[in-house]
């Protein structure tokens, strides 16, 4: 079966620091991969995916993340956070022959001190 | 436009009562996903609906939940005989159709609490 791990479960860094969360997941064949993002008190939302091409992914606020399909990877870094982006961070994959079936990492709370 | 949009945001039952959950996908989306997050448990995936084809019920924990989507748009998560196990929050998104998913959008999620 399908499974995402996300290696720290809380992450406390000051601004400016450069952030990189794990992201891997238990799956041989083609898979989609996102990163959402939950802000306090807001719904989850989309940070960044990848279906094909550019394993170097950009998405919003400055994210990216790089695809390694060698690792089963898929790891979120941001060179310079912001107070701003204490949020919960989850990775999630689809398989593509399991249909729409999404599965999500356990997340990753990120908190950043001003 | 309007955003997925769940029903109750909170309910709390007692042990051995039924519940039912609703949710609003955004319109045009014809992919429609149900999903619980416990603490510190991520997102556990229950059921998905994509347009016409049978729905993916894999991820449903037991017999007592069931989901069903009337007219490709509303949908309904019920957990029958629920148990304080069952105490989660309770997410529904919606995506567009297509070969594959794309972005889901969530709703704010049905907090549900037995006591």
């Amino acid at each position: 079966a399908q499974s995402v791990s996300q290696h720290n479960h809380h992450v406390i860094l000051s601004e400016a620091a450069s952030l990189e969360l794990g992201c891997n997941y238990s799956y041989g064949g083609t898979v989609n991969l996102f990163w959402y993002v939950q802000y306090p008190g807001q719904h989850l939302q989309l940070l960044l995916k990848y279906f094909s091409g550019d394993p170097l992914v950009k998405g919003i606020k400055g994210f990216e993340a790089e695809f390694i399909k060698s690792k089963f990877s898929f790891n979120l870094r941001k060179p310079s956070v912001q107070w701003s982006d204490t949020a919960e961070y989850f990775c999630a994959v689809n398989a593509r022959t399991g249909g729409f079936k999404t599965i999500f990492g356990a997340g990753t709370r990120l908190f950043v001190k001003a | 436009g309007a955003g997925v949009s769940q029903s109750p945001s909170n309910k709390v039952t007692e042990k051995g009562k039924d519940v039912e959950l609703r949710c609003d996908p955004i319109s045009g989306h014809t992919a429609l996903y149900w999903y619980r997050q416990s603490l510190g448990q991520g997102l556990e995936f229950l059921i998905y609906f994509q347009g016409n084809s049978a729905p993916d019920k894999s991820g449903l924990p037991s017999d007592r939940f069931s989901a069903e989507r009337t007219g490709g748009s509303v949908s309904t998560l019920t957990i029958q005989r629920t148990q304080q196990e069952d105490s989660a929050v309770y997410l529904c998104a919606s995506s567009l159709g297509g070969r594959s998913p794309d972005t889901q959008y969530f709703g704010p999620g049905t907090r549900l609490t037995v006591l």
